[in-house]
């Protein structure tokens, strides 16, 4: 079955510690994304990524990076000058970003704890 | 960029029909209104997507009126399963930006 595979499931660094969180899609979708979630919130964008080799940045960027080398892929690294970095990350994809709207596939997340 | 606005929780019982608005004034001529559901720590899911008037399927109906400043997700004879956020979701086509509304929370009881 297509779908969208994010790992770890829990994921626990110190302060101070980059860290990559993964995401994977086989569902042959050329847009993918990555939001954030904390507690009792809803979600917030951070990058999105229309097509291979292309990405932009979402509502809340800062302290994030990501790249998208592969269409299957949309790795989201979590850096140090993110100030608060501990929340729930979750992973989406679409079949097409322009055009008509095609509904967001979500991951399972990832729920990350820095201390 | 089209802001979306939602109650933030409502409380039903089993068998009823619930009715949740989400309120987006400045929607743009082509954007969507798509409505997803999330249960406590997994991904949102989607449930269902209109443009205007009314839209069923098997599960939730989604009215829109004429002006499409508003949409009302309806959901039939909910059950305890039904118990979790509802968000509402415009896409913003001119910003090419997938914003969420800040979600309602939505508790069955028997």
């Amino acid at each position: 079955d297509g779908g969208i595979t994010q790992s770890p499931k829990y994921l626990f660094r110190k302060e101070g510690q980059n860290v990559t969180l993964s995401c994977e899609q086989n569902l042959n979708h050329d847009a993918m994304y990555w939001y954030r979630q904390d507690p009792g919130q809803g979600l917030r964008l951070i990058y999105y990524s229309q097509i291979v080799n292309d990405f932009q940045k979402g509502d809340i960027a800062e302290g994030y990076s990501v790249s998208r080398e592969k269409k299957e892929s949309f790795p989201l690294t979590v850096t140090s000058a993110q100030k608060n970095p501990t929340a729930f990350y979750l992973c989406a994809s679409s079949k097409s970003f322009g055009g008509v709207f095609s509904p967001l596939h979500f991951g399972n997340g990832t729920r990350l704890t820095v201390t | 960029l089209a802001k979306t606005t939602q109650p933030i929780s409502m409380d039903s019982y089993e068998g009823q029909e619930v009715n949740i608005t989400c309120s987006h004034n400045n929607i743009a001529t082509n954007d969507y209104i798509t409505w997803y559901q999330q249960f406590p720590s997994q991904g949102p899911r989607f449930i269902i997507q209109g443009y205007k008037t009314k839209v069923t399927n098997e599960v939730a109906s989604l009215f829109i009126p004429a002006d499409r400043k508003s949409s009302t997700l309806s959901l039939p004879r909910v059950s305890l399963s039904d118990t979790a956020v509802y968000y509402c979701l415009v896409y913003t086509g001119g910003g090419n930006k997938l914003t969420f509304g800040t979600g309602t929370q939505l508790k069955v009881e028997l």
